[in-house]
């Protein structure tokens, strides 16, 4: 158990839908971190938040947007879903510049 | 970020150690290599790391190379809970902190 959580563990949702998940980080952890796993493109990263500001972004979409909260928890939205977002989605924590500790995941089916 | 070149694939036998090999002849030198497996689409789960010396952990040994070139993944006495997809990435330690997955290798322990 890495310490990372992430709701919910499967979703799904239709086309044209949005959808919100959630990441509650290791206890002190300040860096939040999205990842997308899917057949054909991989492990890909999203987006980075520290304490609450965005810190780096990687191939995210323009319908994805992050946030996170003062309590440090942050969600992941993703809107106007297509038939290509379905895919794991990986929330990682770190609480230094160094090694990142991920969740579960969140399996996201688009029908 | 430095690339890094994996074996697609490795059969070991239980009980055996396995020596997963990892190349990245253009790593900087302020570029840590790090190990992360896969089990079947759980969560990355972060092994072990390193800069220049060699490192051990309950769970593995990291051997780096003397010009840090190359490096590798030890598991001693691997068990088929061991079977799973190991990434090898290197990272800058500060400034860049997203992880930049290749395609691993599939690790397959035969009982």
């Amino acid at each position: 158990d890495s310490g990372v959580t992430q709701t919910p563990k499967h979703l799904i949702t239709a086309t044209g839908q949005r959808v919100t998940l959630r990441c509650s980080p290791r206890s002190g952890d300040l860096s939040v971190y999205w990842y997308q796993q899917s057949l054909d493109q991989g492990l890909q990263f999203l987006i980075q938040y520290y304490n609450g500001e965005e810190r780096a972004k990687g191939n995210i979409l323009e319908r994805f947007s992050a946030q996170q909260f003062p309590d440090l928890h942050s969600e992941l939205n993703l809107s106007s879903l297509e038939l290509g977002d379905s895919a794991l989605y990986f929330c990682a924590s770190s609480a230094n510049q160094e090694t990142q500790y991920f969740g579960p995941g969140t399996r996201l089916l688009v029908l | 970020d430095a690339k890094t070149t994996q074996p697609p694939s490795m059969d070991c036998a239980e009980g055996r150690a396995a020596n997963l090999p990892c190349n990245h002849s253009t790593i900087s030198g302020n570029e840590y290599v790090y190990w992360y497996r896969q089990i079947h689409s759980q969560g990355p789960q972060y092994i072990i790391h390193g800069l220049k010396n060699n490192e051990t952990n309950e769970m593995a040994s990291l051997i780096i190379t003397e010009d840090r070139k190359s490096s590798t993944l030890i598991l001693p006495h691997a068990t088929l809970r061991d079977t799973a997809v190991y990434y090898c990435i290197v990272r800058p330690a500060a400034g860049n902190e997203k992880l930049t997955f290749g395609t691993g290798t599939r690790l397959t322990i035969i009982p």
